[in-house]
């Protein structure tokens, strides 16, 4: 069975710029989830998505942060534009449904200089 | 307060020790998750449970749902389990959903 995908793996760029993460989740799975994990801290959940519907996106800065699922399997999530602070690891995870065992990809690193 | 507390923070052991991590909450949860992620490398999901023991290998998980307590055991500790353990607590709200609300981890050194 394959894993959550995700692109790019590492990405650096200047502040004020944009940039953008896919994510792939686990055939079937109908919740996926986007998670910032800055160092030395937990992961953070940034928005949580139930097939293409929006569940929650209480801790997404909605100023500079956006994302979508159009069509209920893979999922974009935007910095724009990105700050220093925003440096961290973006974890994309799915679950076959919420309370389900959870399964992350391996994350992409943004680092804002 | 922290409504999922980890201890301890930090954990040196020697090669074939017993280890503990222990997973203290505080809320109603649905299911509580133990998850492992090794420095620079994405986070694996080792147990979820909602009651009672789960072993798979070298690693047992309990959870005690009226003390709201979960310990994390490994036996026969290997250098490679060298990681950070998360325990995560899911939490039901609006309705079917659910959400995972992180303890901060423990850092688990292994040597040699």
């Amino acid at each position: 069975e394959a894993g959550v995908a995700q692109s790019p793996r590492y990405k650096i760029i200047e502040k004020r710029q944009s940039v953008a993460f896919w994510c792939n989740p686990i055939s079937g799975h109908a919740t996926l989830y986007w998670y910032q994990q800055i160092l030395g801290q937990g992961p953070k959940l940034l928005i949580q998505f139930q097939n293409n519907g929006v569940v929650d996106d209480s801790q997404l800065p909605k100023d500079r942060f956006s994302a979508e699922r159009l069509k209920g399997v893979d999922s974009t999530l935007k910095i724009q534009p990105a700050k220093l602070e925003d440096s961290a690891v973006y974890l994309c995870a799915s679950s076959l449904f919420p309370a389900h065992t959870i399964y992350f990809g391996e994350g992409s690193w943004l680092t804002v200089v | 307060k922290n409504e999922v507390e980890q201890s301890p923070q930090n954990l040196t052991a020697q090669e074939g020790e017993f280890i503990t991590i222990n997973c203290s909450y505080s809320v109603g949860i649905s299911a509580l998750h133990w998850l492992q992620q090794h420095p620079g490398g994405g986070i694996v999901s080792l147990f979820m449970l909602s009651s009672g023991k789960k072993k798979h290998g070298r690693l047992i998980a309990t959870i005690n749902i009226q003390e709201k307590h979960s310990s994390l055991h490994i036996t026969a500790s290997h250098p490679r389990d060298s990681a950070v353990y998360i325990c995560a607590v899911g939490v039901r709200y609006g309705g079917a959903t659910n959400k995972l609300i992180f303890g901060t981890g423990t850092l688990l050194a292994v040597q040699p």
